[in-house]
């Protein structure tokens, strides 16, 4: 089955313990992207890659780190995560920027920092 | 500033009522406008890709239409199965890397 994976699906954790959330995609999907939804702001892009060894921010890449060493995968890491980044954050792929296809959504990871 | 707005926030509607929601957005140049349904507890899923003012797409009860300012996604004869929030994104042609979405509009089909 085609489909994005994400991992965990939930995570309790403390202030400033570094943390990677797991994506990966089965589709040869070129372009990726994570982003994070809070109520009233709707989604907003943290960071992007065109493709391997290619990444680039979004619109609220602050605290968030990425690398995409792979074509599949493409892990999200807080270094030193921090109340204000708990939300529900998403990973996302298409066959490249501008298909016209849509993306592909995981089923989402809720985070908590306390 | 690239900015997408959705409405109305949250729509009810009685099973059969025909409805219309609303993205407006104010973008350098629009290389595409996107519809997404979601349902609780899962990631959105794609419904249509909008190019040029003018153009329509259909999917069952859904219609999606497109002008220069906006957005409709038209729900025809909705059926409970079809709550779930709605949600637009665009895609700026100046960076067709980037990607902005809605807020979204929580549409829910009383039986």
């Amino acid at each position: 089955e085609a489909q994005v994976t994400q991992n965990p699906r939930y995570l309790i954790t403390v202030t400033g313990k570094k943390l990677t959330v797991t994506c990966s995609q089965n589709m040869n999907h070129e372009y990726m992207s994570w982003y994070r939804q809070d109520p009233g702001l709707g989604l907003r892009q943290i960071y992007y890659s065109m493709n391997v060894e290619v990444t680039d921010k979004g619109d609220v890449p602050e605290g968030y780190k990425v690398s995409r060493k792979e074509k599949r995968n493409f892990p999200l890491i807080l270094e030193s995560p921090s109340p204000n980044q708990t939300s529900l954050y998403f990973c996302a792929s298409s066959p490249r920027v501008g298909s016209g296809d849509g993306y592909t959504f995981g089923s989402g990871t809720r985070l908590t920092v306390v | 500033e690239d900015q997408v707005t959705q409405s109305p926030e949250a729509l009810r509607l009685q099973e059969g009522e025909s409805s219309s929601l609303n993205c407006s957005y104010t973008v350098s140049g629009l290389r595409g406008l996107f519809w997404y349904r979601q349902d609780p507890g899962k990631g959105p899923e794609f419904l249509f890709t909008l190019y040029s003012a003018g153009e329509e797409k259909e999917k069952e009860r859904l219609k999606a239409t497109l002008t220069k300012k906006e957005s409709f996604l038209h729900i025809t004869a909705p059926k409970p199965e079809d709550s779930a929030t709605y949600l637009c994104a665009v895609q700026p042609g100046e960076n067709f890397n980037k990607f902005y979405f809605g807020s979204g509009t929580k549409l829910n089909v009383k039986p």
